[in-house]
């Protein structure tokens, strides 16, 4: 059973920093793309970032260009994202995502989703 | 970016009755196109990708249609565990980018 359990939320001042985690199990970890999203308080769905099965490739929005930095540990089947210069706007719930496809993760949905960890950035 | 735009924002329908629900691309993604249900305080649930392609553990009443700019997700007789937030999804470009949902209320 694939198994995908958010961290490292909480309250993050502005200007300040935050490093989540995602822990996964259920799976050969080191074979898929892994993303984050975002959902801020009563919105939508928003795509954070993403990182190839390796780690060699990595896409970010525009949202978090230059601030947040995707990262994965395939020995310890974990996937993080470093947060800097935490604005308002990036309070939200950050959910872990598996990409489905395997190889074929460039034209693939996200296909498991964690239960999410909330940021709040406020001062 | 591709904009992605669901309609209608909110659908209120009847247990049994047929649930159509809307999405459009700015441009075209192909059949790159995934549906997922989003229920209160929980994390959303891969429903349909590739536009009709029905993932595991959701019943045959749901049914995702469409390619390229188009697309529709059907719920043949709606139940109560039906009722939630659905978000479309395009995986052909970067950003991913998701519609703004439509909620599926009963009526």
């Amino acid at each position: 059973e694939v198994q995908l359990l958010e961290s490292g939320g909480g309250l993050g001042q502005p200007g300040g920093s935050l490093r989540l985690s995602c822990a996964a199990s259920g799976f050969i970890f080191s074979t898929y793309a892994m993303s984050w999203v975002r959902q801020a308080p009563g919105k939508g769905l928003e795509w954070v970032s993403v990182i190839s099965g390796s780690g060699d490739s990595t896409y970010y929005a525009d949202s978090g260009k230059g601030r947040f930095t995707i990262s994965r540990d395939n020995s310890k089947n974990t996937l993080d994202l470093q947060m800097n210069s935490l604005r308002a706007e990036d309070t939200a719930v950050y959910y872990c995502a598996k990409i489905g496809g395997g190889s074929s993760w460039i034209s693939s949905p996200f296909d498991y989703w964690g239960q999410g960890t909330l940021v709040t950035v406020s001062s | 970016e591709i904009v992605m735009t669901q309609s209608p924002a909110t659908l209120s329908v009847s247990p049994g009755e047929r649930a159509t629900l809307s999405c459009r691309a700015s441009q075209s993604v192909s059949s790159n196109l995934a549906w997922y249900q989003q229920k209160p305080g929980q994390a959303p649930r891969l429903l349909i990708y590739y536009a009709s392609t029905r993932a595991t553990g959701f019943p045959a009443r749901f049914s995702g249609s469409g390619s390229g700019t188009e697309f529709t997700l059907t719920i043949s007789s709606l139940q109560s565990e039906d009722f939630a937030i659905y978000y479309c999804q395009q995986y052909n470009n970067w950003p991913r980018t998701f519609g703004q949902g439509t909620k599926v209320e009963i009526k």
